[in-house]
């Protein structure tokens, strides 16, 4: 089964600076999705960004790029010029490609609280 | 388009009753899912459909937990003899097909369980 970990369980970041989430995960798939999404406290679960495994290009949306490297498993999120509307739970997610062991489901890591400072 | 909606967002009970909630995926969505989130933690996927076609149930979903998506468009999740373990976030999900492989899941804003 595919794991999703999430190693810093808090991070911290001033405002405008920029600050970089990890996530590695485990999987014997070739082919795969990741995903990072953002959750403000109480309120619902946005996407922030997705990236296909066989893309090599790393996906970026505006002050959001991830860091991809295949090899090492790892999907890093990089927020650069951060806003106090960015402090939320960061979660990075993984789903399998079509007939995989995994393939409806998401598989979520343990999440990364950010704090933004004015 | 919308997006997802849940119902209720709130429900408090207690342990030994049955509760309900209701799901209804942004329209043409054909994928929904259900995943349970209790605090600090990230989601749990519980079951997803395709159309009415429950097509993957987690072990978390015990003989007490159903769910269903009797014509393809909103679901429901049924919690029978509720336990204090069952207490968490219950959330919904919807994705399409017409999304380039990805599926994305567009997540609603969840119901809180307190069973007491």
């Amino acid at each position: 089964a595919q794991t999703v970990t999430q190693s810093q369980p808090e991070m911290s970041v001033q405002e405008a600076e920029t600050v970089t989430l990890s996530c590695t995960y485990d999987t014997s798939e070739s082919d795969y999705y990741l995903f990072w999404y953002k959750q403000p406290p109480s309120r619902q679960m946005i996407l922030v960004i997705r990236q296909e495994a066989y893309k090599q290009q790393n996906a970026t949306e505006n002050r959001f790029s991830v860091n991809f490297q295949k090899a090492a498993k790892s999907f890093s999120l990089k927020i650069s010029d951060s806003q106090l509307g960015d402090a939320a739970m960061y979660f990075c997610a993984y789903r399998s490609p079509p007939g995989g062991t995994s393939y409806g489901k998401l598989t979520f890591g343990q999440g990364t609280i950010l704090t933004v400072h004015p | 388009d919308t997006g997802v909606s849940q119902d209720p967002r709130h429900k408090i009970t207690k342990r030994g009753q049955n509760v309900t909630f209701r799901c209804d995926p942004i329209s043409e969505h054909n994928r929904l899912y259900w995943y349970r989130q209790t605090l600090g933690q990230g989601p749990e996927f519980l079951t997803y459909f395709q159309n009415e076609a429950q097509l993957e149930k987690s072990r978390l979903l015990s003989d007490r937990f159903s769910a269903e998506r009797p014509k393809g468009s909103f679901s429901t999740l049924e919690i029978q003899r509720t336990e204090q373990g069952d207490s968490a976030m219950y959330l919904c999900a919807s994705s399409s097909h017409r999304d380039g492989g990805f599926w994305t899941q567009y997540f609603g804003p969840g119901t809180r369980l307190l069973v007491l």
